[in-house]
């Protein structure tokens, strides 16, 4: 089963840039990394997806080590909206959509 | 173009009772996904359907089913609630039951068991 970890929580200044990383030692090898983002009451949204190297949209970037156990999601400059939690994604075996969220990381942007 | 719908937003019952949850996916995608989420914990992979067929089922109780409509809308049942029981359910629905495609969520329902 491929399992991920992350930190439970960061802090950072508004205008920084934020870098969450996340391991996934045993990613299958067809399988992507995907991030997604919560705010309180609301169901998660999707953020960038990647399977390997940068991959980067509107909103992040996701930098995927040639290994592949690893990734990290960076935020440009964070501002007080992107206060949430940010969860990283990797399917678990079996197919479908059996996907595990784990705790995730609780980002607070500080003013 | 509307979003993942679900229905109720909020819900209180007591122990033993029985709730329907409802939730109609994006409209092209005939896939749905029920996730639980207990407040400080990441969701829950509970069921997913694709052409009104069970296609995953997590580790949850018998007490918990669901099934999808023609429509590709679907319904989660839990029977005899427990305490335990209440959370954020949290429907997704994408195109394809893929392991990679894309999740969209609603913004759950609320059910809360006294």
């Amino acid at each position: 089963l491929a399992k991920t970890t992350q930190p439970i929580s960061m802090d950072s200044y508004e205008g920084q840039e934020v870098n969450i990383t996340c391991s996934h030692n045993n990613i299958a090898t067809n399988d992507y990394i995907t991030w997604y983002q919560q705010f309180p009451s609301q169901g998660p949204r999707f953020i960038i997806q990647g399977y390997k190297t940068k991959v980067t949209n509107e909103v992040a970037s996701l930098f995927i080590p040639a290994d592949r156990k690893s990734s990290t999601l960076s935020l440009p400059r964070v501002s007080l909206s992107d206060t949430a939690v940010y969860y990283c994604l990797v399917p678990i075996s079996g197919g479908y959509q059996k996907v595990t969220f784990g705790i995730g990381t609780k980002l607070q942007v500080i003013p | 173009d509307a979003g993942v719908t679900q229905s109720p937003t909020h819900l209180i019952k007591t122990r033993g009772q029985h709730v329907t949850l409802r939730c109609s996916p994006i409209s092209g995608h005939k896939s749905v996904s029920w996730y639980q989420q207990v407040l400080g914990q990441g969701p829950q992979f509970i069921f997913q359907y694709y052409e009104k067929e069970e296609r995953g089922r997590g580790n949850f109780p018998d007490r918990f089913s669901a099934r999808q409509f023609p429509n590709y809308s679907s319904e989660l049942n839990v029977n005899a609630l427990l305490l335990g029981d209440s959370a954020l359910y949290l429907c997704a629905s994408s195109l394809a039951p893929d392991t990679n495609e894309k999740l969209f969520f609603g913004s759950g329902t609320q059910l809360s068991v006294l």
